[in-house]
């Protein structure tokens, strides 16, 4: 079966400064790749979702990019971070890309910036 | 664009009531359908899905049927328990572009 590994689990951050948190999927080739972020009373938003090595789709813009430079390794980033990127960040995958099937979660990270 | 929405929460119910969390989406051609479940300190967890219309997904107790004419698929539990709180998200993938996209989410609390 898949597994998602994230990290970092938990990250303080100064405002203006770098991000880069990283998530890799073992147990599936090509799969379908997604970054959320989970804030309190808006559930799970979705940033970006990747079908495909350099394959992006961006679904809020905003101060956040992403890529996926390998098949399995999904990348969130940000050259300058705000106070509202604080949250909880989420990535996903739902396997070699099918639309019907179930989605596994990595365990999160929790961002603040200060 | 395609989206998802449900109720909002809290839902608050006594044990062995009947429960209905509201879901109804908006999308291009046929989506699947999905409800995760989201138990206190844990990870998202798929509780159940369908994947065509007038199908029923079921498990734990939990129903739902997918509804084509009306957009909806309405999660049900005939008797909840306490174990049952948590948060419910609603989710649509997308057929054609593999875009999974989540409900704002609805938190049941059930007491004894």
């Amino acid at each position: 079966s898949q597994t998602i590994h994230q990290w970092p689990a938990t990250l303080v951050q100064p405002v203006g400064s770098p991000l880069s948190l990283e998530c890799t999927v073992e147990g599936t080739s090509n799969p379908n790749l997604y970054w959320y972020r989970q804030a309190a009373g808006r559930g799970l938003q979705l940033l970006f979702y990747s079908v495909g090595i350099g394959q992006i789709s961006s679904e809020v813009p905003q101060n956040l990019s992403a890529s996926r430079p390998q098949d399995r390794q999904f990348i969130l980033s940000s050259k300058k971070l705000l106070l509202s990127d604080s949250g909880f960040y989420l990535c996903a995958t739902t396997g070699t890309a099918r639309s019907n099937t179930e989605a596994f979660f990595g365990q999160g990270t929790r961002l603040t910036v200060v | 664009g395609d989206s998802v929405t449900q109720m909002e929460g809290p839902v608050t119910l006594s044990e062995e009531a009947f429960l209905t969390i509201n879901c109804t989406y908006t999308a291009t051609g046929y989506p699947s359908l999905f409800w995760y479940v989201q138990y206190p300190g844990e990870g998202l967890q798929l509780l159940l899905k369908a994947t065509k219309a007038d199908d029923k997904g079921s498990n734990k107790g939990f129903e739902a049927t997918y509804r084509k004419e009306t957009t909806s698929f309405h999660l049900e539990k005939g008797s909840v328990q306490v174990s049952d709180s948590a948060v419910y998200f609603c989710a649509l993938s997308s057929y054609n572009t593999d875009k999974l996209i989540f409900g704002t989410g609805t938190r049941l609390q059930v007491f004894p």
